[in-house]
């Protein structure tokens, strides 16, 4: 089985700008999370989708958004960046039946 | 709201040694508590669980424990070895069961010296 893919794995943006990113799950896994990942914060819950619906979200502003197709690929949006943007972001594929979660290699976005 | 704090930050130990992490949640109601290894630019990677049904879990050198009533576990690394040298997180699972939110501890960063 392929794992968790992510891309891109890098990008630089500037304030202001807004950002898309994509992860594609595990084949036959429908649930995708989002974690944001800093220095001084660790891992961070942003939400999860699950069969194209948002099932958890996090405590994060509305600024974060994301959504889930039909074939469970999801994509994160960040709109109107700031500095503190700047991260790893990363993508989890859910195992229905035991809840394992299983990580992508990530997105590391650099704000300037 | 959720938590989960995790202790020690870092950890240096010597190869053949012992190292234990400890982790405290706040949600009585979470279930799930997986522990991730991170190596340095790497994605983190499951490397045992437990559920709320079971107060021990082993394999081969890693155990996990768990304490419900003092909301604690630990992980426990026998017989350290270089390549276990990385970053490692504990999260915490909260209701409803089986989905994707996990909350996670600060890290402990654990080197382990040949």
């Amino acid at each position: 089985k392929a794992g968790v893919t992510q891309t891109p794995r890098y990008l630089i943006k500037t304030r202001g700008q807004q950002v898309t990113l994509s992860c594609s799950p595990i084949s036959g896994h429908r649930s995708v999370s989002w974690y944001q990942q800093t220095p001084g914060q660790g891992l961070q819950f942003l939400f999860e989708y699950f069969s194209e619906t948002q099932r958890n979200k996090g405590n994060f502003p509305g600024r974060f958004s994301g959504r889930q197709f039909s074939n469970s690929r999801s994509e994160m949006n960040v709109s109107t960046l700031e500095l503190g943007d700047s991260a790893l972001y990363l993508c989890a594929s859910g195992e229905q039946n035991t809840g394992e979660l299983f990580f992508g290699e990530g997105s590391r976005l650099t704000v300037l | 709201g959720e938590n989960v704090e995790q202790h020690p930050s870092t950890l240096s130990v010597q190869e053949g040694d012992s190292a234990v992490i400890k982790c405290t949640y706040s949600d009585s109601a979470s279930n799930y508590f997986p522990w991730y290894k991170q190596e340095l630019g790497k994605r983190p990677q499951l490397i045992i669980d437990i559920r709320s049904n079971v107060g021990e879990k082993k394999d081969q050198r890693i155990a996990v424990t768990l304490n419900k009533t003092a909301k604690h576990f630990s992980l426990h690394i026998t017989e350290t070895q270089p390549e276990d040298s990385a970053v490692y997180f504990c999260a915490a699972s909260p209701p409803p069961s089986n989905t994707g939110k996990l909350i996670f501890g600060q890290g402990t960063t654990l080197q382990v010296k040949p």
